[in-house]
């Protein structure tokens, strides 16, 4: 079985620009959430999808925002780059909505320049 | 606020040691999550902890969960180079809250 993939791997964009960063969760998985992990510390939780409803929000502003697709899948759009918003994008797939498991993708690299 | 703190932050250690990791809280979680990250990779997970006081072994590697639940700590007997990572915490409450890490370095 297929573990949760995220694409791209790696992307560099440019301040002001706007991106769309994409995960498939494992197979039979309805929950995604999104974290974000700066350099050195610990991943912070963005937004999580149930079922293709948002459960959950982080303290992220409104240029982020995410959406799941009936097969599950889920896209995170960033508007307005800034140079602070380099950082790697996890998505990590769960079997429930809460107090389940979390499996990671081996995230996205973004950079801002 | 940073709701899961972990120490060390940082670990340098050779190879046969012991060493143990801690993650405090003042909050109680559902249950807690250990997780495993090698660099440009995602965490793993590695144990999932969900009663107070309950103690989990992997190998070398041992959880306890806090008896108030708020607390967890990770023991590694006999340290190999092949443990090297960074080390996660993480409380479920409503959603996952991640600690600030432990950096360990074990050197052959």
């Amino acid at each position: 079985d297929a573990g949760v993939t995220q694409s791209p791997t790696h992307l560099i964009k440019t301040r002001g620009q706007h991106v769309t960063l994409r995960c498939s969760p494992i197979s039979g998985h309805k929950s995604v959430s999104w974290y974000q992990q700066v350099l050195g510390q610990g991943p912070q939780f963005i937004f999580q999808y149930y079922e293709k409803e948002e459960r959950g929000r982080g303290n992220f502003p409104d240029r982020f925002s995410a959406r799941q697709f009936p097969n599950y899948s889920s896209e995170l759009n960033v508007n307005a780059l800034l140079l602070g918003d380099s950082a790697l994008y996890l998505c990590a797939s769960s079997n429930g909505e809460m107090n389940t498991e979390a499996f990671f993708g081996q995230g996205t690299r973004l950079t801002v320049v | 606020t940073q709701l899961l703190e972990q120490s060390p932050q940082f670990l340098s250690i050779q190879e046969g040691e012991n060493l143990t990791v801690y993650c405090n809280s003042s909050s109680v979680f559902s249950s807690l999550q250990w997780y495993r990250q090698e660099p440009g990779e995602g965490p793993v997970l590695l144990v999932t902890v969900v009663t107070g006081g309950e103690v989990k072994k992997l190998k070398r590697l041992t959880f306890q969960f806090g008896d108030a639940r708020k607390d967890s700590s990770l023991h590694i007997t006999a340290a190999q180079p092949g443990d090297t990572g960074l080390y996660l915490c993480a409380g479920r409450r409503s959603k996952l809250i991640f600690g600030t890490g432990t950096r360990l370095q074990v050197f052959p």
